[in-house]
């Protein structure tokens, strides 16, 4: 397994502004993921972040509103960008662990009003 | 299009019966599932996987079983404790290329002691 942490854990936010969130591995993994989960949903693939590589995104999602930066294998952030309430959301970053596993970060709450 | 579905988004047993978790899925080309226990304010916690080759797969008291010709997974967790009770997420995916996993939407156990 792998020892993820996120920061902030959650935050409120104003319209318009931006929040960038942190995740952090106890070890190095070549494939991070970001999800979104909204109040009473499932959860939502944002986007795929390898290090060395741009991120891909998933099809609903846009580098200008949730840009993703993999700096090394340790570390990514993503941003949510000019928010709205409709961001509101639990953040959540995953690694790929061992074959075909993921582990999940504990999440940032986000709360836009 | 949901392509992975978990139709009981609630299930509530008597703690030392067993508890089933019922996931369907739609994409024959799914061939990787994994399934997740979250308690509330944290992240997913991974629970146990199968892979398409097997039809079952045991982990101390939880069981998956697969039946790829009905597209149906069940998670079998026995016997059933208070500590869980959480939401169970069911996840799908095609583990050639790109890794990515559908997840369910969940379903809410409550373990009665």
């Amino acid at each position: 397994s792998a020892v993820i942490s996120q920061k902030p854990s959650r935050d409120i936010c104003q319209r318009g502004t931006s929040l960038t969130i942190q995740c952090q591995v106890d070890s190095q993994v070549t494939m991070m993921f970001w999800y979104r989960q909204q109040p009473g949903q499932s959860l939502t693939l944002i986007a795929t972040a390898n290090q060395g590589s741009e991120a891909t995104y998933e099809s609903g999602f846009v580098i200008d509103k949730f840009p993703i930066s993999r700096p090394n294998l340790t570390f990514s952030t993503l941003t949510v960008s000019n928010m709205s309430p409709e961001d509101s959301s639990i953040y959540l970053c995953s690694v790929e662990v061992g074959v075909n596993e993921q582990y999940f970060g504990p999440g940032t709450r986000l709360t836009v009003t | 299009d949901q392509q992975v579905k978990q139709n009981s988004p609630s299930l509530s047993v008597q703690e030392g019966r067993i508890s089933i978790l019922n996931c369907d899925y739609t994409n024959s080309m799914f061939d990787y599932f994994l399934w997740y226990k979250k308690y509330p304010a944290e992240g997913p916690t991974f629970l146990i996987s199968i892979s398409s080759i097997k039809d079952k797969n045991e982990d101390g008291r939880f069981t998956v079983f697969l039946n790829k010709s009905a597209k149906h997974l069940s998670l079998h967790i026995v016997p059933s404790q208070p500590g869980d009770s959480a939401v169970y997420f069911c996840a799908a995916g095609v583990t050639s290329g790109t890794y990515k996993y559908i997840f369910g939407t969940g379903t809410r156990l409550k373990v009665l002691a």
